[in-house]
């Protein structure tokens, strides 16, 4: 299986800030990635997906960059709203993994 | 829009089997690469299950065989068949389908709860 690994585990930020997720793969697997935003009490969403492309109803200040085995998950100024976990998913293989979690928490 | 509605959780003893159902509206289940993801508390996401638009299904080599995926047309409606469960089988179980890019999951479910306990 491929392995994603994320970090940070946690990160805290500030109203307006700036932040980015990296998720690093064990393995080659072109653009075949996912972020998706989850909050507790409520199923994931999907956010992100072939490593850059914004999924429908999705606010614009989220981006996704990256390809072969890095990819990098940006939220320009940070809302309120945003507060979760993010996980990122490959689907590059037929056993899909996502990574362990980024929580973001609002300073 | 597409939705998906889990039921089935509950508290089970181990050893016992359990199934789950997952009933779509707004799109058809035969149609998409469907899958089952849990969560155990305070735990992240992993995957469990998956099965395709062909009817070809893969389960994640840690479940050892004991899960199966299917779904019914004439009900559109996804299942998990769970046997031999642990303990380390309590978590939140989704259901989610990839209408879109095929492998990344834009319909979720809300989750059925399942609870392995003596």
């Amino acid at each position: 299986d491929i392995r994603m690994t994320q970090s940070p585990s946690t990160l805290s930020a500030s109203v307006g800030d700036g932040v980015t997720i990296t998720c690093r793969a064990s393995q080659y697997m072109s653009i075949s990635l996912a972020w998706y935003q989850k909050k507790p009490g409520k199923a994931p969403k999907l956010l992100i997906h072939t490593a850059s492309i914004l999924a429908s109803g999705v606010p614009s200040r989220f981006s996704g960059s990256g390809s072969g085995t890095e990819f990098t998950l940006t939220i320009n100024s940070l809302q309120p709203d945003d507060l979760a976990t993010y996980y990122c998913q490959q689907y590059s293989s037929l056993s899909p993994t996502f990574g362990q979690g980024t929580k973001v928490e609002i300073k | 829009e597409g939705q998906l509605v889990e039921n089935g959780g509950g508290l089970i003893q181990p050893g016992g089997s359990l199934r789950l159902s997952c009933a779509a509206s707004g799109f058809i289940v035969s149609s998409y690469y469907m899958t089952w993801v849990r969560q155990a508390p305070g735990k992240g996401l992993e995957w469990v299950s998956g099965i395709y638009s062909s009817g070809n299904t893969k389960d994640a080599e840690s479940l050892k065989g004991r899960f199966t995926i299917s779904r019914v047309a004439s009900q559109n409606t996804l299942y998990l068949q769970m046997n031999r469960l642990g303990v380390e089988d309590t978590a939140l179980y989704f259901c989610a389908a990839a209408t879109g890019d095929p492998g990344a999951f834009d319909i979720w479910g809300r989750g059925t709860m399942v609870t392995v306990s003596s």
